[in-house]
């Protein structure tokens, strides 16, 4: 079945540096959607990225869809304490029975 | 945005027993929702599909007969952990698929005794 592998499982940073997840898929991807869930908390959509080669931003979060549409990065310029959290990356592969399958997620954890 | 709720927040119950847990969409239908398990520091694991009105969708590994998910209308669905025994604590969470996104609930830790 289809499996989605996230890098790295943890990242530790300084408050200000910059943070990347990557994110890659066995086989090709409908669209992949980014969630974060904070300590304690439940998963929170971020963003979906349909096209080969998408980029979006969110203020200092960057997505990218590659454009096999088998990966996906997210990057975090000049980390904030608040961005501490899990990221998780989610493929749909399509088809008519929709489903996500989820990465094991990047822990960031930010020292201020 | 959309919210998803669920009941209980936590519960603890003895080995043997059944547990129920609702899945509410407060704002808005749907028609299909997830039900997830998450160990600690862990992804979600996809365990069914619930599709209002009809069976639910089980992920291979799962016991349909343990994990009994009823989607009994567009805004509610249960499932109950039956028999539930220690390696049955977790935290399961569900969600609603409402156009793109997922709207996850706030989780329900169970503790087996």
């Amino acid at each position: 079945g289809q499996q989605v592998m996230q890098i790295p499982q943890y990242q530790h940073v300084q408050e200000g540096e910059d943070f990347t997840t990557y994110c890659n898929s066995s086989t090709t991807l409908s669209n992949i959607q980014w969630y974060k869930q904070r300590p304690g908390g439940h998963p929170v959509f971020l963003i979906q990225l349909v096209k080969s080669g998408e980029v979006k931003k969110q203020k200092r979060l960057t997505f990218q869809f590659g454009e096999a549409k088998k990966n996906s990065s997210l990057h975090i310029t000049a980390t904030q304490t608040t961005d501490v959290g899990t990221y998780f990356c989610a493929g749909d592969s399509g088809g008519s029975n929709y489903k996500l399958t989820f990465g094991k997620g990047t822990l960031l954890t930010v020292n201020p | 945005g959309a919210v998803v709720s669920q009941h209980p927040s936590w519960v603890i119950c003895k080995s043997g027993t059944s547990v129920k847990i609702e899945c509410r969409s407060l704002d808005f239908q749907a028609t299909t929702m997830f039900w997830y398990r998450q160990f600690p520091k862990q992804s979600l694991m996809l365990m069914a599909t619930s599709n209002e009105g009809s069976k639910a969708t089980y992920e291979q590994g799962v016991e349909k007969d343990k994990f009994l998910i009823n989607h009994a209308s567009l805004t509610l669905s249960t499932l109950t952990v039956t028999s539930a025994h220690p390696e049955d604590s977790s935290f399961y969470i569900c969600s609603a698929r409402r156009q793109v996104e997922q709207y996850f609930g706030p989780g329900t830790r169970l503790t087996v005794t």
